[in-house]
């Protein structure tokens, strides 16, 4: 079954990066589109952007245009998202997200990534 | 940019009663490009409608959505002790950010 899985859970340090990672199964990666959404404790769903696996262009929310990169390695058929300049309210649960085409509904979703920043 | 509002935020029933949740965007989302989603404490969220009121696989057919334009209902005809949860809309249709609602939560009364 389509399935997406990611790392484990990140401890980082104020002004520090974070590269968290989304492996898919099941499917041909190259053929869905791949999105980030973060998720702060007791708040909203927030979308940060999208890749498509086949050519690798993204689409970043303005938010966090400057600080967030997708990429993605069609070899391990895994998508990346790292985040800069960590400050204290991107503590956050992490979540990569699929969906078939970019204007989709987002049928696939991986467990989560805590990512806890602290000073 | 599409803001999404959900009402009521938080919505208590018992079990079999009828839920009725809200999303109305700021501007017309195009060609009913609206889901829903349910997300349980400590899960990712799961997507149970899209096309406005297309029901997601597996889905049972207590969960129906309807609505156009701006307006759109997620309806839960008669509520088990699984649906007790948190409901999202998202709206996936035009210029990014795919924006989602803040979320109404529906609890047990």
């Amino acid at each position: 079954q389509m399935q997406l899985v990611q790392s484990g859970a990140e401890v980082k340090k104020t002004g520090s990066s974070v590269k968290v990672s989304c492996k898919a199964s099941g499917y041909t990666f190259t053929y869905r589109y791949l999105h980030w959404v973060r998720q702060a404790p007791g708040q909203a769903l927030e979308w940060m952007g999208w890749i498509t696996p086949f050519n690798g262009n993204t689409n970043y929310a303005q938010k966090f245009q400057d600080r967030v990169t997708i990429t993605r390695d069609r070899s391990m058929s895994t998508a990346y998202m790292e985040l800069s300049s960590l400050r204290s309210e991107d503590t956050a649960m992490y979540y990569c997200a699929s969906s078939p085409y970019g204007d989709d509904a987002f049928d696939i979703w991986g467990q989560g990534t805590m990512v806890t920043v602290s000073s | 940019e599409i803001v999404l509002t959900q009402s009521p935020g938080t919505l208590s029933l018992s079990p079999g009663e009828r839920a009725t949740l809200s999303c109305r965007a700021s501007q017309s989302v195009s060609s009913s490009y609206l889901a829903w989603y349910q997300q349980k404490p400590g899960q990712a969220p799961r997507l149970l409608i899209y096309g406005a009121s297309s029901r997601a696989t597996g889905i049972p057919d207590r969960f129906s959505g309807s609505g156009s334009g701006t307006d759109f209902t997620l309806t839960i005809s008669r509520l088990e002790p699984e649906d007790f949860a948190v409901y999202y809309c998202q709206q996936y249709g035009s210029s990014p950010p795919r924006a989602f609602g803040q979320g109404t939560r529906l609890e047990i009364k």
